[in-house]
């Protein structure tokens, strides 16, 4: 079966300041994806940045950068520079091949970020 | 192009009534996705079609759970004789033939009285 460990409960971060928010996974799969969506207290998830299992290099998407090593099975999001707007719960998804079904995510618990000005 | 909607967005019913979402996925997403999220939890993966082929079911989705997706484009998500545990929100998702990234939509949070 798949797992998604998120330690964080919640984070306070200076505005400016970059952030790492941890992510852990656990799967049986080969090859598997990991995600980070975002999900605003409006309560819409928006997606923020993929990594393939096999991809070479970390995935990065303007501010957001995935910090990938495959050996620890971690999945950390760093955000840079971070803003006032990035206050959110954000989590962490794997798909995988089997376990919870090839193309359904399977997310963690998430992490409360709160952007202090 | 306009994102994923959801009807209704709020939903309440008393318990043993039947429900019924719906889902319109982004256009040319071949790949539609349902999850319910309780308070304070991620997101849990209850089935998805790939157009209108239901391809995957989770344990969760009891059989009191149905989906459709008669044309391959929008879903409908029933949920007949509510329970008081049925109250959470429900999130749809679509995605692109070969892409891997689900955008979800806004929701329906439904609660049950």
């Amino acid at each position: 079966a798949q797992k998604i460990t998120q330690t964080q409960p919640g984070m306070f971060v200076q505005e400016k300041e970059a952030v790492t928010l941890d992510c852990t996974y656990d799967t049986s799969d080969p090859s598997y994806g990991l995600f980070w969506y975002k999900q605003p207290s409006s309560g819409e998830m928006i997606f923020l940045i993929y990594q393939g299992s096999y991809d070479q290099q970390n995935a990065t998407e303007g501010r957001y950068s995935l910090n990938f090593q495959k050996a620890r099975k971690s999945a950390n999001l760093v955000i840079s520079a971070s803003q006032l707007g990035d206050s959110a719960m954000y989590f962490c998804a794997m798909r995988g091949v089997s376990g919870g079904g090839a193309d359904g995510l399977t997310f963690g618990k998430g992490t409360h970020l709160i952007i202090q000005p | 192009d306009t994102g994923v909607s959801q009807d209704p967005r709020h939903k309440i019913t008393k318990r043993g009534q039947n429900v019924t979402f719906r889902c319109d996925p982004i256009s040319e997403h071949n790949r539609l996705y349902w999850y319910r999220q309780t308070l304070g939890q991620g997101p849990e993966f209850l089935t998805y079609f790939q157009n209108e082929a239901q391809l995957e079911k989770s344990r969760l989705l009891s059989d009191r759970f149905s989906a459709e997706r008669p044309k391959g484009s929008f879903s409908t998500l029933e949920i007949q004789r509510t329970e008081q545990g049925d109250s959470a929100m429900y999130l749809c998702a679509s995605s692109f033939p070969g892409k891997y990234e689900q955008y979800f939509g806004p929701g329906t949070r439904l609660t049950v009285t």
